[in-house]
């Protein structure tokens, strides 16, 4: 089993739609948690932390499940320029080691 | 402007041929690291360093080498390029826990090894 698994998409809506990935893990010890989002043939880029008790920025909310371990990315009223893709990204342990472990991502297209 | 700048974007060599990549931070991030990212498996982690003079090695390090000799460098050297190394590499900072802070990559360097 792959430490981090998204489903890969595509995820094809039309605008104004909401839209809703899914992210598991399988070290439970995992102790941080983030989206990033990546333009094609572009540098990822932070989109939004992940806390415990679940936050929004925007028209964007993360939450995270610790029992089924997953986290979770919602984008609500899906504009053209949310087309990327999502990168669910885990960091394993506490303390020092710096070791973030990526998803492969999951690609959304928003059509006209 | 804070950034992570990698030189350079676009490169084709033949296998065997010494390479080095560069990338630089302004932002006095004492952690870097070398990603490699290839269709259906997501970035892979190829060396990191916490500091200068210490680095480690990632998921995938066969075939690399680094060397932290100011805060502000991190080159990629590829003494002996094969055609498996084609991949799109990114340099990446940020400060050293990174389960706190976010990481900021460079542009991405494509390389083509025939």
């Amino acid at each position: 089993r792959k430490e981090v698994e998204q489903d890969p998409g595509p995820f094809n809506v039309p605008e104004g739609a909401t839209v809703a990935f899914n992210c598991t893990y399988s070290n439970s010890a995992s102790q941080s948690f983030f989206w990033y989002r990546q333009d094609c043939r572009k540098e990822p880029k932070l989109l939004m932390s992940v806390y415990s008790s679940g936050n929004e920025d925007g028209r964007f909310t993360a939450q995270l499940n610790r029992a089924s371990q997953y986290i979770s990315l919602l984008i609500r009223d899906s504009k053209l320029s949310d087309s990327a893709t999502y990168l669910c990204v885990v960091f394993p342990y506490g303390g020092a080691t710096n070791k973030l472990i990526f998803g492969t991502g999951t690609l959304l297209a928003v059509q006209p | 402007e804070a950034q992570v700048t990698q030189n350079p974007r676009y490169l084709i060599t033949v296998t065997g041929k010494k390479l080095t990549v560069t990338c630089s931070q302004n932002m006095n991030h004492e952690y870097m690291s070398w990603y490699r990212q290839d269709p259906g498996l997501g970035l892979r982690q190829i060396y990191y360093s916490m500091n200068v003079e210490v680095t480690d090695k990632g998921d995938v390090p066969e075939g690399y080498k680094v060397s932290r000799k100011e805060k502000r460098n991190f080159p990629l050297i590829l003494e002996s390029p094969s055609p498996n190394q084609t991949s799109l590499y990114f340099c990446a900072s940020s400060l050293i826990r990174t389960g706190d802070s976010p990481l900021h990559f460079g542009n991405g360097t494509r390389l083509t090894v025939t």
